[in-house]
């Protein structure tokens, strides 16, 4: 089973870099690590999503440890928008993914 | 695009009785996917589709639970007879290939009385 641990829940000021962790200690060497976001009542949307290298895109960015057993997601200056829950989710070079229960973030104004 | 399609938005049954969902994916995405959300469970996939073609149904919850997808515009998740306990939110979703990013639709929320 796709096992990555995140913390239930996080605070962070508005305006301030967010930094959201994800442990993946048994990642294997072809798995992709994929973000989510869900916003309240909409459906989930993609964040980024990388295999080894650190990835940045107009959302955020993906910081991978060398050792690809932890991941953090970076959004670097949060918004009352981006307040959501947050999945981090092994990809197993397939199509599926396996939510878990995500971390829920709050953006404090 | 007008992204992933769903309806109806809203769903109220009363138990026993058949619901359909409907999902129009992004034209030219090869995949599409079923998921369903409760506060107990979560976000759990139910079934997904390549080139119109059921891949994996190991989420489908019972025989209760049916999908097809005719063709590359739409797909329907039927159960029948309906209960209490199918009462979620159900997600449609599209992606380009097997590796691209999924692209959730606003989903239907399903309530069995």
């Amino acid at each position: 089973d796709a096992k990555t641990t995140q913390p239930n829940s996080m605070e962070s000021n508005e305006e301030e870099p967010v930094h959201l962790p994800c442990n993946h200690s048994t990642i294997s060497g072809t798995d992709y690590i994929h973000w989510y976001r869900q916003l309240p009542s909409q459906g989930p949307e993609y964040v980024i999503h990388g295999l080894t290298s650190n990835v940045n895109n107009r959302m955020a960015s993906l910081a991978i440890a060398e050792d690809r057993k932890s991941s953090t997601l970076i959004l670097h200056r949060a918004t009352l928008r981006d307040a959501a829950v947050y999945y981090c989710i092994r990809n197993f070079g397939n199509e599926k993914l396996t939510f878990g229960t995500g971390t829920r973030l709050t953006i404090i104004p | 695009d007008a992204g992933v399609i769903q309806s109806p938005r809203h769903e109220v049954t009363e138990m026993g009785q058949e619901v359909t969902l409907r999902c129009k994916p992004i034209s030219g995405h090869d995949y599409l996917f079923w998921y369903r959300q409760t506060m107990m469970r979560g976000l759990e996939l139910l079934i997904y589709f390549n080139n119109n073609v059921p891949i994996d149904d190991s989420g489908m919850p019972e025989d209760r639970f049916s999908a097809k997808m005719p063709n590359a515009s739409f797909s329907n998740l039927k159960i029948q007879p309906s209960e209490p306990r199918d009462s979620a939110v159900y997600f449609c979703a599209s992606s380009l290939n097997n590796l691209n990013e999924q692209f959730f639709g606003p989903g239907t929320r399903l309530t069995v009385l």
